[in-house]
């Protein structure tokens, strides 16, 4: 069974710290992808990955940024956390070669930030 | 600006009846259409998709049917059953490319 593991399901941060969300995925995808969803807003992409090492700005980068250093793995890295960073970050994983197109997504991490 | 544009945030449904969810988009080059579920407190879930070429796709109680010239597609549930109860996003997609994701529906199935 084809699986996306988040570090945390919960996470409580205080204002100014640097706070890392990781991801893993066991099905040997060459795209990852961070979102974060908040209420009337749907799913907004942070940044993806279309392999180690790349890393490709989504709509809404601006203070985060990303790591992939191993192909399994993609972190999530909030330099200076702020109250408006309070959400839930969804991790997901995907091949080019697999069910066209479709998105396996983690279990979330809902991240407040006092 | 939204390329995908669900312009229902919520719709309620008795249970056994019909429920469709819409979903406009604005790009002509998407080429491939999904549709996800999403409960709280965890990640979407892949429901049902659609290419292009198609303008309908059957998976059990679930139908997706698109409509090209009106940039149009909708999501037909029957019938509707509470664990349905959820927020169901539109996504679509060109080539590969990151899923463009709508903004959501609330489905409440009533019992």
């Amino acid at each position: 069974d084809v699986k996306v593991t988040q570090s945390s399901r919960y996470l409580v941060k205080r204002t100014g710290e640097k706070v890392f969300l990781e991801c893993v995925q066991d099905m040997d995808h060459e795209n990852m992808f961070w979102y974060r969803q908040d209420p009337g807003l749907g799913l907004r992409l942070i940044y993806f990955s279309y392999d180690v090492k790349m890393k490709e700005k989504g709509d809404i980068p601006e203070g985060y940024s990303v790591s992939r250093e191993k192909k399994e793995r993609f972190s999530l890295i909030l330099e200076s956390a702020s109250t408006n960073q309070t959400s839930m970050y969804l991790c997901a994983s995907s091949t080019p070669g697999g069910r066209v197109y479709e998105q396996f997504f983690g279990p979330g991490t809902r991240l407040t930030v006092l | 600006d939204q390329q995908v544009k669900q312009n229902s945030p919520s719709l309620s449904v008795q249970e056994g009846r019909i429920s469709i969810l819409n979903c406009d988009y604005t790009n002509s080059m998407f080429d491939y259409f999904l549709w996800y579920k999403k409960y709280p407190a965890e990640g979407p879930t892949f429901l049902i998709s659609i290419s292009s070429i198609k303008d309908k796709n059957e998976d059990g109680r679930f139908t997706v049917f698109l409509n090209k010239s009106a940039k149009h597609l909708s999501l037909h549930i029957v019938p509707s059953q509470p664990g349905d109860s959820a927020v169901y996003f539109c996504a679509a997609v060109s080539g590969n490319t990151p899923l463009v994701f709508g903004k959501g529906t609330r489905l409440s199935v009533i019992a």
